[in-house]
């Protein structure tokens, strides 16, 4: 069964504290895994597409990594603004539905100055 | 403006009640889609449109139907509202012309509370 896990499922941390999110995926034929944030009451906001193991993309205070098996989201002395609910999806080789997203459950990140 | 709008954004309703939230989008984007979510069940996809003419089941669409009226506009309607389907309602579009496989762009939500 194609799932996506996100932990920790909160995290909080100091202003300038750098650390992970984690997103792992199980998927037949991953197509590529999306980060979005989401901050509260509101409509997800795409941040970053990674298509294959290895790859990586950076925004700012942000980077994101792809293995074969997880990804992760690097935050890099983080700041207040930064605090948000964090998602990640895959989408892959359903049957039909190709380009459908599998959402994880997210990770609540709260950075306190 | 925002590419991708919802409205209302905020429904209060009584079960059994027929209910209609619409999105348009100004992106020009083929695929359209609506979610629902809810605190610790993340999205999860109602039904999906690829163009006007194709509609499909997502993985939650009973008691839900939709209609695409057009490419830039995407309906969704539940028949007769029951308690559980209070949530938070995200339409979002995707783009054919860059691949099946890309990211999807999220419209603000609707927020449903059914009595």
């Amino acid at each position: 069964e194609d799932q996506v896990t996100q932990s920790p499922e909160a995290l909080r941390l100091q202003e300038g504290e750098s650390s992970s999110l984690n997103c792992s995926y199980t998927v037949s034929g991953l197509r590529g895994l999306f980060w979005y944030r989401q901050d509260p009451g509101k409509g997800p906001e795409f941040l970053f597409t990674l298509y294959s193991a290895g790859e990586e993309k950076e925004k700012e205070r942000l980077k994101a990594t792809l293995t074969k098996k997880e990804s992760f989201l690097h935050i890099t002395a983080p700041k207040p603004e930064d605090s948000a609910t964090y998602l990640c999806a895959v989408t892959g080789n359903y049957g039909g539905s190709q380009g459908n997203l599998i959402f994880g459950k997210g990770t609540k990140l709260s950075v306190k100055p | 403006d925002a590419d991708v709008t919802q409205t209302p954004r905020n429904r209060i309703t009584k079960t059994g009640k027929r209910i209609m939230l619409e999105c348009s989008q100004t992106k020009g984007h083929d695929r359209m889609y609506w979610y629902r979510q809810d605190p610790g069940l993340g999205l999860r996809l109602i039904y999906y449109s690829f163009d006007v003419k194709d509609i499909n089941k997502g993985e939650i669409s009973d008691g839900y139907s939709v209609s695409r009226q057009a490419q830039a506009k995407f309906s969704l309607s539940l028949e007769s509202a029951i308690p559980n389907q209070t949530a938070l309602y995200f339409c979002a579009t995707s783009d054919l012309r860059e691949g099946p496989w890309n990211e999807q762009f999220f419209g603000p939500g609707t927020r449903l509370t059914v009595l």
